[in-house]
């Protein structure tokens, strides 16, 4: 099983649609999580980080449930440039040279698609 | 101010041959990452650097990668005696705090990958 799990897709919405995605993390020790969007042959950017109280960020909002283990985004009013694949990254602790170390494990991505 | 930059952006090696990715973080930045990312899959940790000491290098897949950075700042990947299955995209990403923090602060900056096929 892997370490981060969320559903590939594709998302195909019709502009103004209201999309959610899920990811669930096995890691107890998990520390912090974020969600990254990555466009086709891009290097992934953030998008926003999740806390546990739930964030929001104009349409996008993320929550945390650390009881049940997942992370969720939710987008209003999709625009056709929200098109991309959303990366859910879960940061865990590691023990190394330095002592604690934090290590990212990123899930495959989910593939959206909004259409005019 | 200038991004992370990696070069070359695209190359093409033959089997077997040996090939150098160089990342250039963001100046200040104290901590280094790669990470391999294959087609239609999500970024998969490689290596990672505080200034010139590599603390964690348990993602590299076999003792024909090796990474440095040497002097803190730029950093190379070198791949020895490329094989088909390491064509992918090398991504390198930086953070301005030491990665130990766990918090948002550790945003990773990503430079553009450099997408390697092997023949």
């Amino acid at each position: 099983r892997k370490e981060v799990e969320q559903d590939p897709g594709p998302f195909n919405v019709p502009e103004g649609a209201t999309v959610a995605f899920n990811c669930t993390y096995s890691n107890s020790a998990s520390q912090s999580f974020f969600w990254y969007r990555q466009d086709c042959r891009k290097e992934p950017k953030l998008l926003m980080s999740v806390y546990s109280s739930g964030n929001e960020d104009g349409r996008f909002t993320a929550q945390l449930n650390r009881a049940s283990q997942y992370i969720s985004l939710l987008i209003r009013d999709s625009k056709l440039s929200d098109s991309a694949t959303y990366l859910c990254v879960v940061n865990i602790r590691t023990t190394g040279r330095a002592g604690n170390n934090r290590k990212l494990i990123w899930g495959l991505g989910t593939s959206l698609a909004v259409n005019p | 101010g200038a991004g992370v930059s990696q070069s070359p952006r695209y190359k093409v090696a033959k089997r077997g041959q040996d090939v150098a990715l160089r990342c250039d973080p963001i100046s200040g930045h104290v901590s280094l990452f790669w990470y391999q990312q294959a087609l239609g899959q999500g970024p998969e940790f490689l290596t990672y650097f505080q200034n010139e000491a590599q603390l964690d290098k348990s993602g590299l897949p076999s003792d024909r990668f090796f990474a440095e950075r040497p002097e803190g700042s730029v950093s190379t990947l070198k791949i020895q005696r490329t094989q088909q299955e390491d064509s992918a995209v090398y991504l390198c990403a930086s953070s301005h705090t030491l990665h130990t923090s766990g918090g948002a602060e550790e945003t990773q900056y990503f430079g553009p990958g450099t997408r390697l096929l092997v023949l």
